[in-house]
């Protein structure tokens, strides 16, 4: 079985850009994840999606904004991007969105966003 | 809030020892901890995963055990192996809705 995939692999923009990342779940996922982490730090929660429905925010401002659709997969998208948007962007697919003991989180190996 | 810190930060040893990883973090309600191996520039790839009611939990020559009322969790590694060598990373879940927080991790280096 196909695990998390992320496209594309590398992407580089320039500052006021707006760029898109698309990742496709792990077959019978229902939820969708986002990290972004930057350089030598750990990853940090953007959005998680749960049956097309966004079920949680991190503390990001308004230029990210994400979608899931009717196969699961999703999208992240990210306005006017600023030096500081330059990261590792993570995915990660789950079968719930909830609060459940046995909802185990995995990844895709990632997009890394370089902004010039 | 949940935070998450993990000691050391960073870990060289020889190849064949058994080693500790320690993650401690503030918000004890969790229903579950996992613990992630990142190779650099890579994305995560899961280890364990602890439920709440458990408090170990055994994969190959990995052991994790979960502590919720002290806010405690360690990765025990035997046998250390040159390809052992990567980021650990543990993540409880946040508040609310948020799956996972993770600290910065423990860079592990096992020398041949």
């Amino acid at each position: 079985d196909a695990g998390v995939t992320q496209s594309p692999t590398h992407l580089i923009k320039t500052r006021g850009q707006h760029v898109t990342l698309r990742c496709s779940p792990i077959s019978g996922h229902k939820s969708v994840s986002w990290y972004q982490q930057v350089l030598g730090q750990g990853p940090q929660f953007i959005f998680q999606y749960y049956e097309k429905e966004e079920r949680g925010r991190g503390n990001f401002p308004d230029r990210f904004s994400a979608r899931q659709f009717p196969n699961y997969s999703s999208e992240l998208n990210v306005n006017a991007l600023l030096l500081g948007d330059s990261a590792l962007y993570l995915c990660a697919s789950s079968l719930f969105g909830g609060k459940s003991s046995y909802n185990e989180q995995f990844f895709g190996p990632g997009t890394r966003l370089t902004v010039l | 809030k949940q935070e998450v810190t993990q000691i050391p930060a960073a870990l060289s040893v020889p190849e064949g020892e058994n080693l500790v990883l320690n993650c401690s973090f503030t918000d004890s309600a969790i229903y579950n901890l996992q613990w992630f191996r990142q190779d650099p520039g890579k994305g995560l790839t899961s280890l364990l995963l602890i439920q709440s009611s458990q408090r170990e939990q055994t994969s190959g020559r990995l052991n994790a055990s979960l502590d919720k009322s002290s806010g405690r969790s360690t990765l025990y590694i035997a046998a250390s192996q040159p390809g052992d060598s990567a980021t650990y990373l543990c993540a409880p879940p946040g508040p609310g809705n948020t799956p996972l927080v993770f600290g910065k991790g423990t860079r592990l280096s096992v020398i041949a």
